[in-house]
Parts: structure tokens; C-alpha cells; sequence
């Protein structure tokens, strides 16, 4: 079984903090996936990246994929409340389906 | 388009009872999927389909069962229900060669 840790498990923080956030894999994945989840509904995908170093942006948060496409990053520069809720990294090991990580609970306290 | 639609929203089983997760997507989606989610835990895999007539066990199918009569549907059948199967249930879907799983509401099951 291919596994995702995520860490930390929770985060609380100030409302202006920036915010690393890990997903870790001794398996290699052909991509990794996040989600963010709000309470009461189901995930919802932020990004995919591909490439081993790859590097995204979606406004104010960069997602970075590991050279060796084992791990990848989210970092949050001055989050803001409605960053809050749960980050879901997912791996695809190939033509199988996703493997979820157990997710990384946010919270910016304003 | 509604996307991913799940019913019902809420549901209290007793031991023993069995019922039926309903989801429908209307993207024409060849992917489908349901996963459970425990508190502190991530989605784990129960059941995916990649198209009508074509169902395969992920990684916790055990007490449960599907079926794809057609592209829309993917219904999850709890035939004896078990306190372990109380948690919460996603259904997904996904277009072929596509990245994006589109996740429905959920379905908050409570076995007592």
C-alpha cells in the first residue's frame, strides 16, 4: 500500500501568517493532487502538478512537487480566514486509483 | 449541470439494517467512485467503476456493494450495517483523461 503522510495534522494560526504545509511518500507518484475540504461538503481539487520540481501558484498559494515526485508542498503566504479547512493531498501511483493522504486541518483565527 | 449528487443527505441505521447510498452525476463521467472518511482520517477507497457494467474494489470493500447499470448512476449498497460503518461517504467522478474528481455533498451514516 502506497501511503501519503501529511504534517502537521492540525495548524492554528493568525490571520496574516504564512503557512507550510508537507505531504511525504517513499513512493514515487506520476502526479499529486490537493484538495481543500470545508466542513459539511466534499473536497475540492486546487491543483495538479506533474512534473518531479514542478512549481504552482494559485494567488497566494505555491504548491511545489519534489524532484524525485515523492513529496510535495502547499505553502500560504498572509492567510486569511477563508483559507480554514482541510488539505488533502493525493497521489496517482500510476493507473490506479488516487491514494489519499489523512489531511492537514487549518485554522486562520482572524 | 447539478454534477455530483448524493442522497440521502443524513441517515441513522440500526445494527443489522441494510440501505442504499444513492449518487448521480449528469458530466457523463466514465470514472465513479465512493470513498468513506472517518474523523482525523483521509478518503479511503470503497468501490470505482471506469463505465457502465465495470465495478472494482479498492482498499475497504469489505460490507459493502455496488453496481453500474448505467453512466449517471453509482449506487452503494450496505447490506448488514455495522457501528464501523458509521462515518461519512463521498461519491466522485471523473472524465476520462481527465484530473479533476468531482466529490458530491457526502452522506453522514450513524450505525447504532
Amino acid at each position: 500500500t502506497q501511503l501519503l503522510e501529511q504534517s502537521p495534522q492540525f495548524l492554528s494560526i493568525q490571520e496574516g501568517e504564512n503557512l507550510t504545509v508537507y505531504c511525504n511518500s517513499s513512493s514515487v507518484f506520476s502526479s499529486l493532487q490537493w484538495y481543500r475540504q470545508e466542513p459539511g461538503e466534499g473536497p475540492v481539487l486546487l491543483v495538479t502538478v506533474v512534473t518531479g520540481g514542478e512549481v504552482k501558484k494559485l494567488k497566494r498559494l505555491t504548491f511545489q512537487f519534489g524532484d524525485a515526485r515523492k513529496d510535495s508542498s502547499l505553502h500560504i503566504t498572509a492567510a486569511q480566514p477563508g483559507d480554514t479547512g482541510l488539505y488533502l493531498c493525493a497521489g496517482a501511483p500510476g493507473n490506479t486509483p488516487l491514494v489519499f493522504g489523512k489531511g492537514t486541518r487549518l485554522s486562520v483565527i482572524a | 449541470n447539478a454534477g455530483v449528487t448524493q442522497t440521502p443527505k443524513f441517515r441513522i441505521l440500526k445494527i443489522g439494517q441494510s440501505m442504499t447510498l444513492q449518487c448521480t452525476q449528469d458530466m457523463n463521467h466514465n470514472y465513479m467512485y465512493w470513498y468513506r472518511q472517518d474523523p482525523g482520517m483521509g478518503l479511503k477507497l470503497i468501490y470505482y467503476s471506469v463505465g457502465a457494467g465495470i465495478t472494482d474494489k479498492g482498499e475497504v470493500p469489505n460490507g459493502y456493494n455496488v453496481s453500474r447499470s448505467t453512466t449517471e448512476d453509482f449506487p452503494l449498497r450496505l447490506e448488514l450495517a455495522a457501528p464501523s460503518q458509521t462515518s461519512v461517504y463521498f461519491c466522485a467522478s471523473l472524465r476520462q483523461g481527465g484530473d479533476r474528481q468531482f466529490f458530491g455533498p457526502g452522506t453522514r451514516l450513524t450505525v447504532l
